[in-house]
């Protein structure tokens, strides 16, 4: 099984500074028709998961452009360009390359 | 618009069976590229894959879980319904329903969640 792991665990950001949040698998995530299936969600406080990045680095419908995702084979970055107060919350990468894993979640929260 | 929503008990006795059911609307799951899955998150912990039925009634399975799931679909009723056997304390959790989409060459990975239900494993 494909294993992810996030870094780092937890994030404690200045409002309108810059965040990155790592995601690594334990194998490539390239998939036989060359496509990347790595994929990134927001878990808000008392809420579902929602989708933000999906296939590396494009942002799902109404996701705002301060996030960006980026990387290849096992290594992958999600970066939130200016933090604001909505983006608290918990983050995890996912890939579907084979079946399904989750990374562990990176907690942000403002300073 | 697209919604779904989980149900089924929220308490249930070790070594029992659990049966939830995602009812949906918005979207079919006969439409090429759609697909269900079950996704569960521990109090305080990381979100866990569980299954997934596609729309030709193709099914996935968590390796580590597999001999305990069954994941079905009732197309009529726009309903999927999976089945945890032999429950345990360690399963107590929040079990979403989220649908998963391939349109025009891109692949939706649970675009759209469910609320969550809240399921409970003790005697």
């Amino acid at each position: 099984d494909i294993v992810m792991t996030q870094t780092p665990l937890s994030l404690s950001v200045t409002p309108g500074q810059p965040a990155t949040i790592f995601c690594k698998s334990s194998q490539s995530l390239l998939y036989s028709d060359g496509k990347t299936y790595l994929h990134w969600y927001l878990q808000k406080p008392g809420q579902s998961p929602q989708l933000l990045i999906y296939e590396v680095s494009n942002r799902f419908s109404g996701v705002p452009d301060r996030f960006s995702g980026s990387g290849s084979g096992t290594d992958f970055t999600l970066k939130i360009s200016r933090v604001e107060a909505e983006d608290v919350g918990v983050y995890y990468c996912m890939q579907s390359s084979q079946l399904r894993t989750f990374g562990q979640g990176t907690k942000v929260e403002i300073k | 618009q697209v919604t779904l929503k989980e149900s089924g008990p929220t308490l249930v006795k070790p070594t029992q069976t659990l049966t939830l059911t995602c009812s949906f609307s918005g979207f079919s799951l006969t439409t090429i590229g759609v697909g269900v899955g079950w996704i569960r998150q521990p109090p305080g912990k990381a979100l866990e894959w569980l299954a997934l039925i596609y729309w030709d009634d193709d099914k996935r399975y968590s390796s580590s879980l597999e001999s305990r799931l069954t994941i079905t679909r009732d197309t009529s009723k726009n309903q999927v319904v999976l089945t945890m056997t032999n429950m345990d304390p360690v399963d107590t959790g929040t079990y979403y329903c989220a649908r998963r989409l391939q349109e025009s060459g891109r692949y939706y990975n649970f675009d759209y969640w469910g609320q969550g239900i809240l399921v409970t494993v003790s005697s």
